[in-house]
């Protein structure tokens, strides 16, 4: 089955305790991308990713990192989480980098005390 | 400025009336996409329909149909005869390059909460 896959899916942590968000797919797609959904914001892109190895800031990179090693994977690395990162985060993967849908996965909620 | 605006936060309507969702995009590129996702009460984002800048014809699927209209940048969504089922949130969306890296992103309006009554 086509499926983007997120771990963990809920996540409760302290502050400044680093975590790591895991995202991986398995419809070879090149792009892959990081979004927050926070309430009356929508969802905001925070990194995407072209393809392996190629990797840019979206709209809100402040406080995160990501990598993207593998085309399959494309992890979301909180190195010093704040209360401010509390959030439901999702994983996407797109078929075609310009013109393609976004395939999203089931979505993290991550609540930093 | 926005590059997709949902005016409308929240809609409630009855069971069985029509309701159109609005979207308004700002874009500088003339090849683009737009998009439309419900986000049902258990969360997960679901594709609805993808749109390119040169084909303006109006889609209808069911009692889903849209309506893109380039002269008014606007990409609006409207249900006809409303069910309980289709209490969501939805989101449009708009692929174009990023004036920074040149690559096409995705970017989303923050959604419009619709609440059908029975």
């Amino acid at each position: 089955e086509a499926q983007v896959t997120q771990n963990p899916r809920y996540l409760i942590t302290v502050t400044g305790k680093k975590l790591t968000v895991t995202c991986s797919q398995n419809m070879n797609h090149e792009y892959m991308s990081w979004y927050r959904q926070d309430p009356g914001l929508g969802l905001r892109q925070i990194y995407y990713s072209m393809n392996v190895e190629v990797t840019d800031k979206g709209d809100v990179p402040e406080g995160y990192k990501v990598s993207r090693k593998e085309k399959r994977n494309f992890p979301l690395i909180l190195e010093s989480p704040s209360p401010n990162q509390t959030s439901l985060y999702f994983c996407a993967s797109r078929d075609r980098p310009n013109t393609g849908e976004l395939f999203f996965g089931e979505g993290s909620r991550l609540t930093v005390l | 400025a926005q590059k997709v605006t949902q005016a409308q936060t929240e809609i409630s309507v009855v069971e069985k009336e029509d309701v159109t969702l609005d979207c308004v995009y700002e874009t500088r590129d003339t090849t683009y996409y737009l998009f439309w996702y419900k986000q049902p009460p258990s969360g997960e984002l679901v594709f609805l329909i993808r749109r390119n800048s040169f084909d303006e014809q109006n889609e209808i699927s069911g009692r889903y149909s849209w309506n893109f209209q380039k002269s008014t940048s606007s990409f609006n969504f409207t249900i006809t005869a409303s069910q309980v089922v289709d209490s969501a949130v939805y989101f449009c969306a708009l692929s174009d390059r990023s004036m920074n890296s040149g690559y096409s992103t995705l970017t989303f309006g923050k959604g419009t909460m619709l609440l059908v009554s029975p």
